[in-house]
């Protein structure tokens, strides 16, 4: 069990630029969550897959945030024209049966 | 719409002492709840769950208590170390879909 892993862990942008991030879960979790936190706040739901299937995804940001898992394994996230309201942490995670998440220690994101 | 409250954003306790972290919630779907500590630059960790056909929940120092009816939970640390410095999260979920948190408890353990 290596845990969840992120990359990368940091990333500045332009204010326009498009950006990726990925997410590896832990191997045998079938659901992956994607989260914003900014400072002050707790971890706010973005999205979510079981196995390839997006479940949910009414709350992403805005139609410039989009996530995949295409092969029901690691995710991707991806912003697209970036804003500098998109600066934050973005969390992964993956759950175990018992629905116990385990994050990645997250990408921070500055836009410049 | 904030549906899971944490209303005190500091603690502090002495080492040794009981350490109790309050969360309120909203919603009363919510049937799993979970708490997490973060270190600073690191992702949140779990440490303990209860669902709701549970009023507590117990893995060693740490002792989650649910009150359905008045929609609260609490996390116990006894004995608190100072290595529980930490922010604490609680969490709230309808059937393990999506997780609702709270803004964080700034837990700090004095010497």
């Amino acid at each position: 069990d290596t845990g969840v892993s992120q990359d990368p862990r940091h990333k500045i942008t332009k204010r326009g630029q498009n950006v990726t991030f990925r997410c590896d879960p832990i191997s045998e979790h079938n659901r992956l969550y994607w989260y914003r936190q900014t400072l002050g706040q707790g971890p706010e739901f973005l999205t979510y897959f079981q196995n390839e299937a997006q479940l949910e995804k009414s709350r992403l940001l805005s139609d410039r945030f989009s996530a995949e898992r295409p092969k029901g394994s690691f995710s991707t996230l991806e912003i697209q024209r970036t804003e500098q309201g998109d600066s934050a942490m973005y969390l992964c995670a993956s759950t175990n049966p018992r629905a116990e998440q385990y994050f990645g220690p997250g990408t921070r994101l500055t836009v410049t | 719409d904030q549906q899971v409250k944490q209303n005190s954003p500091s603690l502090s306790v002495q080492e040794g002492r009981i350490s109790i972290l309050n969360c309120d919630y909203t919603n009363s779907m919510f049937d799993y709840f979970l708490w997490y500590k973060k270190y600073p630059a690191e992702g949140p960790t779990f440490l303990i769950s209860i669902s709701s056909i549970k009023d507590k929940n117990e893995d060693g120092r740490f002792t989650v208590f649910l009150n359905k009816s008045a929609k609260h939970l609490s996390l116990h640390i006894v004995p608190s170390q100072p290595g529980d410095s930490a922010v604490y999260f609680c969490a709230a979920s309808a059937s393990g879909n999506q997780f609702y948190f709270g803004t964080g408890t700034s837990l700090t353990v004095i010497p």
